[in-house]
């Protein structure tokens, strides 16, 4: 089945620093999210991105399709960004929509 | 107010016992999946469901169950035949069909001692 990379697994960033988070996939995809996950579980969904860029306030995405990676961007980052991030696809052929899940990568934003 | 519920937010259970966790979800999605989280894990799909009465194993679904009898419910029962229960359980839903963005409810904690 398709494999999901994420990378780095961990990364510690001063307040207002910038970041760039790397998901690669090993098949072409349907589908691929970008998730924050908060201390307390919740997953929010900061973009669908299948392929082309998209901005939102200060994260923004990326996804090359034909090269199989996504790079998310978090700019001046605050502390409220900590969490982890996850990148799930859903391959081309996968079964009706269920997503495959990156390990995550943990960001912790110091004041 | 739209959105996914999941109750109960923290589960606790004997080894043994099944018990069943809830999702519920107005949000009019034919769509709806179960998925496990584990400590310093991704997520992996247990079951899921694409239209009422009618469901999918996903890749870790031995020693779970689900049902499906109406649009905005799937409850999803963790039996004793499953091996490692103590897990992060977090229900998802899409509108279906070609586009599959899914949203997540706030999970429950199960712990089995």
């Amino acid at each position: 089945g398709i494999q999901v990379e994420q990378s780095p697994p961990d990364l510690i960033l001063q307040e207002g620093a910038n970041s760039t988070l790397r998901c690669n996939f090993s098949d072409s995809v349907n589908n691929l999210q970008w998730f924050h996950q908060n201390p307390w579980g919740q997953l929010i969904n900061l973009f669908y991105i299948p392929s082309g860029t998209k901005q939102n306030g200060r994260l923004s995405a990326t996804t090359v399709a034909t090269e199989r990676y996504s790079l998310l961007y978090i700019s001046s980052s605050q502390t409220t960004d900590s969490g982890v991030y996850f990148c799930a696809v859903d391959a081309n052929g996968g079964s009706q929509g269920n997503l495959i899940f990156g390990k995550g990568t943990k960001l912790s934003v110091k004041p | 107010d739209g959105g996914i519920t999941q109750s109960p937010k923290y589960l606790f259970r004997k080894e043994g016992q099944n018990v069943t966790l809830s999702c519920e979800q107005n949000l009019n999605h034919d769509a709806m999946y179960w998925y496990r989280q584990d400590p310093g894990q991704g997520l992996r799909l247990i079951y899921y469901s694409q239209i009422v009465n009618d469901f999918q194993k996903g890749d870790i679904a031995e020693g779970y169950s689900v049902s499906r009898e109406k649009k905005e419910s799937f409850p999803l029962t963790v039996t004793s035949a499953q091996k490692n229960p103590t897990a992060f359980y977090l229900c998802a839903s899409s509108i279906g069909g070609t586009r599959h963005e899914q949203y997540f409810g706030p999970g429950t904690r199960l712990t089995v001692t």
